[in-house]
């Protein structure tokens, strides 16, 4: 079965640009997790979806962040203006939803440069 | 305060040995899960093993056990019989629920070297 699958890989990008992150989770799970890690702050939950709904948007850091869930099978998080701290890994990962004992599947992560 | 606790930062352990990573949780929601994350260098976070608060043994999977003390609020990592390809970056976290939510929190991680 395919993983959890994050696009692109890598980005780098000037400062002041928008920045799209997208992820498909594996087929099945209806909940999605995006992570930012960073060396300094390390794995931060930004913000989470049940059955596309987004439940818990606590952990994203500003309004230039947004993430949205328009179907099962995709989810995008923009950062509209980018900015150089927004730099880190970014993961995506998914689970099965209200199962507390259900671990979360991570994709690859998109390593984020903001020049 | 801290939900997740991870208190070595660093460790070194002999090719073959046993090593113990450490980790201590805090919540208030008798339902729970446990989960140990491995993160090698190369950046992708791999699901190694979980314990369920309800759990009554400690989960089990191949050479990764898990301690779990549920009065001491631990939940320690034990590797046995460690190969070079266990160094890592390797995150303790728990799933909860805090304030009508699920939340998911992560602690800071450990850096396994395995010395051969």
């Amino acid at each position: 079965d395919a993983g959890v699958i994050q696009s692109p890989r890598h980005e780098v990008t000037e400062m002041g640009q928008e920045v799209t992150l997208r992820c498909k989770p594996i087929s099945g799970h209806n909940s999605l997790f995006w992570y930012r890690q960073t060396m300094m702050r390390g794995l931060e939950l930004l913000i989470y979806f049940n059955n596309n709904v987004p439940i818990d948007d606590s952990g994203m850091p500003e309004d230039r962040f947004s993430a949205k869930m328009p179907n099962a099978s995709f989810s995008t998080l923009k950062i509209q203006p980018s900015e150089p701290r927004d730099s880190a890994v970014y993961f995506c990962a998914s689970s099965d939803s209200g199962q507390l004992y259900q671990p979360q599947h991570f994709g690859d992560g998109t390593r984020l440069s903001i020049l | 305060a801290q939900k997740i606790t991870q208190t070595q930062p660093g460790m070194f352990v002999q090719e073959k040995e046993a090593v113990t990573l450490d980790c201590t949780y805090d919540t208030s929601d008798p339902s729970y899960g446990l989960f140990w994350y491995k993160q090698p260098s190369s950046g992708e976070m791999i699901f190694l093993i979980y314990q369920g608060s309800y759990d009554q043994q400690n989960a089990t999977e191949g050479r990764y056990s898990l301690n779990f003390q549920k009065a001491r609020k631990s939940a320690n990592l034990v590797i046995s019989a460690s190969q070079l390809g266990d160094s890592a970056m390797y995150f303790c976290a728990m799933r909860d629920y805090s304030g009508g939510y699920q939340k998911v929190t992560f602690g800071t991680g450990t850096k396994l070297q395995v010395i051969p």
